[in-house]
């Protein structure tokens, strides 16, 4: 049963570049989270989808978009790329929106940007 | 403003040793409280979660203490492993939107040594 993956595993960009990542989740769920991970920092919630639609946000501009198919994977997308951009990008999946306890990780990808 | 406070940064323990890691929470209505391990290379992993209806959960070596009132909570590891090295992130959450979205804390490098 193949968990979370995400691709590719790293990436470099320079500032003003455009970038895609995608994921896709863990067999049977059909919820996808996205949080970003700076250097020695926790994650922080950018956005989940369902049903192919942004349900929740967190605190992250415009810039930062995303895109669930109908097979439940799903893209981010990060524009206009900034230095302070740089970080691990994680993808969570889940079944369903209302658990708690049962999103799982990827392994993320490592987003460099020059 | 960081939600969820985490201490120590890092911490070096004997094989054997106690390993314990604390946290603070300042939203009264967050109401789940897990905690993640993280290895190098890979995304956080969940290991063990409490609500605030119990003030003590144990699996194995690893224990949560929780202090309603003191909004506080901490992970113990008993008999510490090399093995357990790893990076520990406290998180907390609430129903919002209809799912429960982690809010982290910036982690614990935790160091086993033989």
């Amino acid at each position: 049963d193949a968990g979370v993956t995400q691709s590719p595993t790293h990436l470099i960009k320079t500032r003003g570049q455009q970038v895609t990542l995608r994921c896709s989740p863990k067999s049977g769920h059909d919820t996808v989270s996205w949080y970003q991970q700076a250097l020695g920092q926790g994650p922080q919630f950018i956005f989940q989808y369902y049903e192919e639609e942004e349900r929740q946000r967190g605190n992250f501009p415009d810039r930062f978009s995303g895109h669930q198919f109908p097979n439940y994977s799903s893209e981010l997308n990060v524009n206009a790329l900034l230095l302070g951009d740089s970080a691990l990008y994680l993808c969570a999946s889940s079944l369903g929106l209302g658990t708690a306890d049962t999103q799982y990780f990827g392994p993320g990808t490592r987003l460099t940007v020059l | 403003q960081q939600q969820v406070k985490q201490s120590p940064q890092s911490l070096i323990v004997q094989k054997g040793g106690i390993s314990i890691i604390n946290c603070a929470y300042e939203n009264t209505a967050f109401d789940y409280f897990p905690w993640y391990q993280q290895f190098p290379g890979k995304g956080p992993a969940l290991l063990i979660a409490i609500r605030p209806d119990v003030s003590e959960k144990k699996e194995g070596r690893f224990t949560i203490s929780f202090n309603k009132s003191a909004k506080q909570f901490s992970l113990h590891i008993m008999d510490s492993q090399p093995g357990d090295s790893a990076t520990y992130f406290c998180a907390a959450s609430h129903a919002s939107g209809g799912s429960y979205i982690p809010t982290f804390g910036r982690g614990t490098s935790l160091i086993v040594h033989p």
